[in-house]
């Protein structure tokens, strides 16, 4: 079984719709949670960063983390076509090296 | 203010060649981090570099190797190159332990 899994998708969603993307993970030792962009051929971008369990926003994004079902997700609200690329959930321990744990991927693209 | 740099952009080589990829990290980080990205994957973590040391390993074959100047950048090496290896080499810079900032990537092709 993989630390982080993550559904690859693809995913289609009209513009302007609410995305939903998902990780599940097995090791409760993990404490930093990301979600990463990455557009094709290029290298990822840090989105959201959130310690422990809760939400954060920033603008359109949401990211939420339950580490009791050891599951965390990403909200786009008023999905934009430049929002197609691959989002990728990472994560790691917060303590040691900060190796960090990736989830494969959610291919994401919103039709205008 | 550049972003993590990384050199060459792209690299094509034979089996059972060597090859070195560089990173630059942003400015003020002082760790750099190797990933492993193959075609429809998340990044590998293959090894993290902090005060000139490998400070963590993920599991790699010693055929990887790195190094970390006093200027922190950093060198990804890769002998005796298998088919398996062709992926997009990913470096990402942070403060030690902190949030970690990726470059666009090396695209290793191997023939």
């Amino acid at each position: 079984q993989k630390e982080v899994e993550q559904d690859p998708g693809p995913l289609s969603v009209p513009e302007g719709a609410i995305v939903s993307l998902n990780c599940t993970y097995s090791n409760s030792a993990f404490q930093y949670f990301m979600w990463y962009r990455q557009y094709s051929r290029k290298g990822p971008e840090l989105l959201m960063y959130t310690y422990s369990s809760g939400n954060k926003e920033d603008g359109r994004f949401t990211a939420q983390v339950d580490k009791s079902s050891k599951y965390i997700s990403l909200f786009i609200r008023d999905s934009q076509p430049s929002d197609s690329a691959t989002y990728l959930c990472a994560m790691w321990g917060g303590t040691g090296a900060n190796n960090l744990f990736f989830g494969t991927g959610t291919r994401l693209t919103v039709i205008p | 203010d550049a972003g993590v740099t990384q050199s060459p952009t792209h690299l094509i080589k034979t089996r059972g060649q060597q090859v070195t990829l560089r990173c630059s990290p942003k400015s003020g980080h002082d760790t750099v981090s190797w990933y492993q990205q193959a075609l429809g994957q998340g990044p590998q973590f293959i090894f993290q570099y902090y005060e000139e040391e490998e400070r963590q390993r993920g599991n790699f074959p010693d055929r990887f190797s790195g190094h970390q100047f006093p200027n922190y950048s950093s060198e990804l090496n890769v002998n005796a190159l298998l088919l398996g290896d062709s992926a997009l080499y990913l470096c990402a810079s942070s403060p030690y332990r902190g949030r970690q900032f990726f470059g666009p990537g090396t695209r290793l092709t191997v023939l």
